[in-house]
């Protein structure tokens, strides 16, 4: 079955320690987003791409980076820059940025805790 | 960026009842979309609908549009106990959602048995 896979689903970081969450899809999708959600928030978009070895900054990138090498993987590096990482991190992709007639597809999230 | 936001924040119906949530946003859309949340999972999509369409109905779903007032409001009719979830509104922006969707803080719907 096609979908996306995010990995692990949950994960504890110490404080200064950078983290690297996976989001791989076989659904053949160009575009690739992480999202970030709070208890009892929206999403909030850090970053996206919309083709290999290209991508783009959201609305609340400082302190995250990713990195797209391949079509099918879209990993997120929260860095020890970012203050206050623990949040729910959720990874979508579409399948064409230039089709506005489709929804995006989600992970199940990973569930980040700063211990 | 524009943002859609919810109304209300939460919603607790008896199982049968219809349940409408309401979204509304700032900037002009290309469409709007309706996604449901269960609890600590990812978001599934439930409808799309165009800027030059007013309603759209998927099973059990209504969705209606106003571009001139910028709302939308989705109708969930004879609500199930599986129903209940949180439920966002998104709207994408000139490049059709290429360049990310926005996310409103969703409407927490609790269907009572």
């Amino acid at each position: 079955d096609g979908g996306i896979t995010q990995s692990p689903k949950y994960l504890f970081r110490k404080e200064g320690q950078n983290v690297t969450l996976s989001c791989e899809q076989n659904l053949n999708h160009d575009a690739m987003y992480w999202y970030r959600q709070d208890p009892g928030q929206g999403l909030r978009l850090i970053y996206y791409s919309q083709i290999v070895n290209d991508f783009q900054k959201g609305d609340i990138a400082e302190g995250y980076s990713v990195s797209r090498e391949k079509k099918e993987s879209f990993p997120l590096t929260v860095t020890s820059a970012q203050k206050n990482p623990t949040a729910f991190y959720l990874c979508a992709s579409s399948i064409d940025f230039g089709i506005p007639n489709y929804g995006y597809t989600f992970g199940s999230g990973t569930r980040l805790t700063v211990v | 960026s524009q943002q859609g936001e919810e109304d209300p924040q939460a919603l607790s119906i008896q199982e049968g009842e219809n349940a409408t949530m309401n979204c509304s946003y700032k900037t002009s859309i290309n469409n709007l979309q309706w996604y449901r949340q269960n609890s600590g999972r990812g978001l599934v999509h439930l409808i799309l609908i165009r800027s030059n369409e007013r309603e759209k109905h998927s099973g059990r779903l209504r969705v209606t549009l106003d571009t001139s007032k910028k709302s939308s409001s989705l109708l969930i009719t004879a609500s199930r106990a599986a129903d209940t979830a949180s439920y966002f509104c998104a709207t994408d922006g000139e490049r059709g959602g290429a360049d990310g969707l926005t996310f409103g803080k969703g409407t927490h719907l609790i269907i009572q048995p």
